[in-house]
């Protein structure tokens, strides 16, 4: 049973360029979840979508953030105009249902701004 | 919203003793407590999560307890190995929705 995907692994970007980052939820899960990690700090919940639809985006920055679950294919986190304070791990969970609470994680992707 | 304190921020101990970590949680209508185990560079991983309706919960040597009353959640390991160093997290939901809110880490070392 495959997990949680996500990719890149790691991605470079230079200030103002845009960070695309995907990730595809574990067979049979149906929510997905964002979570930034800054270095040696928790993570922060950014935005929880179903296919097709964003739920709760309370966590997300109002300007160059935007997430999308669609119908087909990944789930895409994208970052316009980067500047370093975006430099971070951005994880990925999943979880089965509304309620379900149990969420399970991607491997992060690393995004170094230069 | 909900907020979510943990402690201590580092733990040391020897191989083969007890650890116990603490958090507490704001929002009484969060009812779901996750742990977390995260290595270095490596993804958060599930390891134990309790209810609200349960007080204890035991896995084989870690186990997590719950109270409610006083919004106090902990994680004990027992007979501590090394492969238990790593950063655990504790996290708090279902009150505001689906998301998780997580403590910010425990920095714990196993040592021989």
């Amino acid at each position: 049973n495959a997990g949680v995907m996500q990719n890149p692994r790691h991605l470079v970007r230079r200030r103002g360029q845009e960070a695309r980052l995907r990730c595809s939820p574990m067979k049979g899960h149906s929510h997905v979840y964002w979570y930034r990690q800054l270095p040696e700090e928790g993570l922060k919940f950014m935005v929880y979508l179903q296919k097709e639809n964003i739920i709760d985006e309370s966590g997300m920055p109002k300007e160059r953030f935007s997430a999308e679950f669609p119908k087909e294919g990944p789930s895409i986190l994208r970052i316009q105009q980067v500047v370093r304070g975006d430099s971070a791990a951005y994880f990925c969970a999943s979880s089965p249902r509304a309620g379900a609470y149990e969420q399970y994680f991607g491997p992060g992707t690393r995004l170094t701004v230069t | 919203g909900e907020n979510v304190e943990q402690h201590p921020s580092t733990l040391s101990v020897q191989e083969g003793d007890s650890a116990v970590i603490k958090c507490t949680y704001s929002d009484s209508a969060s009812n779901y407590f996750p742990w977390y185990k995260q290595e270095l560079g490596k993804r958060p991983q599930l390891i134990i999560d309790i209810r609200s309706n349960v007080g204890e919960k035991k896995d084989q040597r870690i186990a997590v307890t719950l109270n409610k009353t006083a919004k106090h959640f902990s994680l004990h390991i027992t007979e501590t190995q090394p492969e238990d160093s790593a950063v655990y997290f504790c996290a708090a939901g279902g009150g505001g929705g689906n998301k998780l809110t997580f403590g910010t880490g425990t920095q714990l070392k196993v040592e021989l």
